[in-house]
């Protein structure tokens, strides 16, 4: 079974643009979660679909924004990049409630 | 004060040795815990995933709960230099939803 597809691997944005990045989850998988892991703050939660919803959210500006699709694949979209949003963004996908959550490679995004 | 508190080291053991990792928390309401680890560059592993509290083995891991105390460890027996990675506890209310990460620690095993 093909794990969690995260893509691209690595990007390099300026300040001021707004970027996509992609995950397709594990096949059968309907939840689909992102997160932002820096140095400083670890891992933390961005937010979370489930069947094209946003379940949960967690306590990041309105720039971050996400979306999934009828096939479960997913995209986040960070509008008016900041240094600071430099980071590794990793999706989890899990197949419901009381599962575990099982990680991409995730996607490195570097603003300059 | 962090919802999830772990050491993030660095802890250096020999190989063969036996490795004790911990992470304590603050809410209550948490019920699934995992224990996952990273590679440089990489995504986070999953290693171990309990529910509630009890003692959970697979291989050379064992996951213990302590949901009294708050309180959750990783054993490893046996280190092997691949074992060589950051680890990480997270834990959350509603399975796989919301993951709460603590900082994670960084392992080395030395040959």
């Amino acid at each position: 079974k093909a794990g969690v597809t995260q893509t691209p691997r690595y990007l390099i944005k300026t300040r001021g643009q707004q970027v996509t990045l992609s995950c397709s989850p594990i096949s059968g998988h309907r939840s689909v979660s992102w997160y932002q892991q820096t140095p400083g703050q670890g891992l933390q939660f961005l937010f979370e679909y489930f069947s094209e919803t946003q379940r949960n959210k967690g306590n990041f500006p309105g720039r971050f924004s996400g979306r999934q699709f009828s096939n479960s694949r997913s995209e986040m979209n960070v509008s008016t990049l900041e240094l600071g949003d430099s980071a590794l963004y990793l999706c989890a996908s899990s197949s419901g409630q009381g599962s575990a959550a099982f990680f991409g490679q995730g996607t490195r995004l570097t603003v300059v | 004060q962090k919802e999830v508190e772990q050491d993030p080291g660095p802890l250096s053991v020999p190989e063969g040795a036996i490795v004790s990792l911990n992470c304590t928390y603050s809410n209550s309401a948490f019920q699934y815990f995992m224990w996952y680890r990273q590679y440089s560059r990489k995504g986070p592993e999953l290693l171990m995933y309990t529910y509630s509290s009890g003692n959970k083995e697979d291989g050379r891991f064992t996951a213990q709960v302590d949901k009294s105390s708050k309180y959750i460890s990783l054993f490893i027996r046996d280190s092997q230099p691949s074992d060589s990675a950051t680890y990480l506890c997270a834990m959350s209310d509603r399975g796989a939803q919301k993951l709460v990460f603590g900082q994670g620690t960084r392992l080395t095993i030395n040959p």
